[in-house]
């Protein structure tokens, strides 16, 4: 199938971390995308993280890739109000398709 | 530089009606995609086209369509609209050089179908 999947919600308080889980579908995919979208607005290219890394670290940002499981999982150390949006991980597109796969998004809330 | 912009902003339009929605990309990129966000949900992927022609489309009807100018700017259709075809419509823009080019996503446009 198709489904990349997402908790649809969560909340946190500011200064806290935050952890945003996502579970893929396609194990042949070389990396994979965490975007944001505020409210309004487009998606915006967070981080990515290539197939053969376990983990990827971007100031505040931590990404972790279990391709076993094919669970990818965003980390937002010291979460701030700014922070609140949705997220969604992504996978590209499989050889010839050029569809990228998007989660159903994850609505981060950060409470002051 | 300026990033993918999209017209309109906001629209609102009655069942059967048709729409078309514009955007252009960076300068530079020549590859324009198309994805239908309803609300609470991820972006779906309609259409991608390169140098005008489309190569990759989703699972939509044939009510919507796009094309693309010799200035890389593109157009999606949708004809005889639906309740069902409101949601936020989004363009990203690529170089367009390989299958899993960075996107970059314009703002969208608000499709509301009464």
């Amino acid at each position: 199938g198709e489904d990349v999947e997402q908790s649809l919600f969560l909340s946190v308080r500011e200064g806290d971390s935050s952890v945003i889980n996502c579970t893929y579908t396609d194990s042949s995919s070389t990396y994979l995308y965490w975007y944001k979208q505020e409210p309004g607005a487009g998606l915006q290219l967070l981080t990515y993280i290539f197939s053969n890394m376990d983990m990827k670290q971007d100031q505040r940002l931590t990404v972790l890739l279990n391709k076993k499981d094919k669970h990818l999982s965003l980390r937002i150390a010291d979460t701030q109000t700014g922070d609140s949006a949705i997220y969604f991980c992504a996978e590209p597109p499989s050889s010839g398709t050029y569809k990228y796969i998007f989660g159903t998004g994850t609505r981060l809330k950060v409470l002051a | 530089d300026a990033g993918v912009t999209q017209s309109p902003t906001h629209l609102i339009k009655t069942r059967g009606q048709q729409v078309t929605l514009r955007c252009s990309p960076i300068s530079g990129h020549k590859s324009v995609s198309w994805y239908q966000q309803v609300l609470g949900q991820g972006p779906q992927f309609i259409f991608q086209y390169y140098e005008k022609e489309e190569r990759g489309r989703g699972n939509f009807p044939d009510r919507f369509s796009a094309r693309q100018f010799p200035n890389y700017s593109s157009e999606l259709n949708v004809n005889a609209l639906l309740l069902g075809d409101s949601a936020l419509y989004l363009c990203a823009s690529s170089l367009g050089t390989g299958n899993g080019d960075e996107q970059f996503f314009g703002p969208g446009t608000r499709l509301t179908v009464l």
